[in-house]
């Protein structure tokens, strides 16, 4: 059974970079088949697709966070992490890292989740 | 930009059918974009219930379908229960590896 958990700080001052690593267990992020991903979720509000990695290195992003956002995998330690710059009170949300399992011919879905962690930018 | 559609709020009696929808500010939704619909209940992390159209992850009860309605992807619970009260998500890929999430409904069962 694959699990996700997220962690990094909880507070995060405005105008500073959040950083976030999800640590996968009981499946290797190397094995392919496989996009790691980040999703937000503002407070009360919907879910928000952040961007995914393959563990390649490739990236795909949301266009209107990619100027700020960083995704990078770290396969010897079976990690993925987040870093999103120069955050605003904006920024404040669940972030959950995802499995995005790649289909057949193209597309993909989100197969198991992290159980979400709360990060708030505040001075 | 493209905007994914969802009713903001549904509700459906117990032991009730609801159909859900996932649409596109501009354009029509058809197996393409991969649909794949989520379930989240408050304080919880989201659960997979159907993707690539209507295929049923593991472990969801047959109750829940997906199908392609007309221009729109749709969400069909049949026979609704209780616990079928939730938040739900649908997220369509939008090629070039880009996906966007739908602004949800939330479904209330009474």
């Amino acid at each position: 059974q694959v699990q996700l958990q997220e962690s990094g700080p909880g507070l995060v001052k405005p105008s500073q970079t959040l950083s976030l690593t999800c640590t996968v267990s009981g499946g290797s992020i190397s094995s392919g088949g496989y996009y790691w991903s980040w999703i937000r979720q503002h407070p009360g509000k919907g879910l928000e697709w952040i961007g995914y990695i393959y563990y390649s290195g490739s990236t795909y992003y949301n266009p209107s966070l990619k100027s700020r956002v960083t995704i990078s995998v770290d396969t010897s330690k079976n990690q993925f992490s987040l870093k999103l710059s120069s955050v605003t009170a904006a920024d404040t949300a669940v972030y959950y890292c995802a499995r995005a399992e790649r289909l057949a011919a193209a597309g993909d879905y989100f197969d198991y989740w992290g159980q979400g962690t709360l990060v708030t930018v505040s001075s | 930009q493209t905007v994914v559609t969802q009713e903001p709020s549904f509700s459906v009696s117990p032991g009730g059918t609801v159909t859900l929808t996932c649409g596109l500010s501009s354009g029509s939704v058809s197996t393409s974009y991969y649909p794949s619909w989520y379930q989240q209940t408050p304080g919880q992390a989201p659960r997979t219930l159907i993707y690539s159209t209507n295929t049923r992850s593991s472990g969801v009860p047959d109750r829940f379908s997906g199908s392609i309605l007309g221009n729109k992807a749709a969400l069909t619970i049949t026979g609704a229960q209780a616990d079928d009260e939730s938040d739900y998500y649908c997220v369509l890929y939008m090629g070039s590896g880009i996906k966007v999430f739908g602004g949800g409904t939330k479904l209330t069962v009474l």
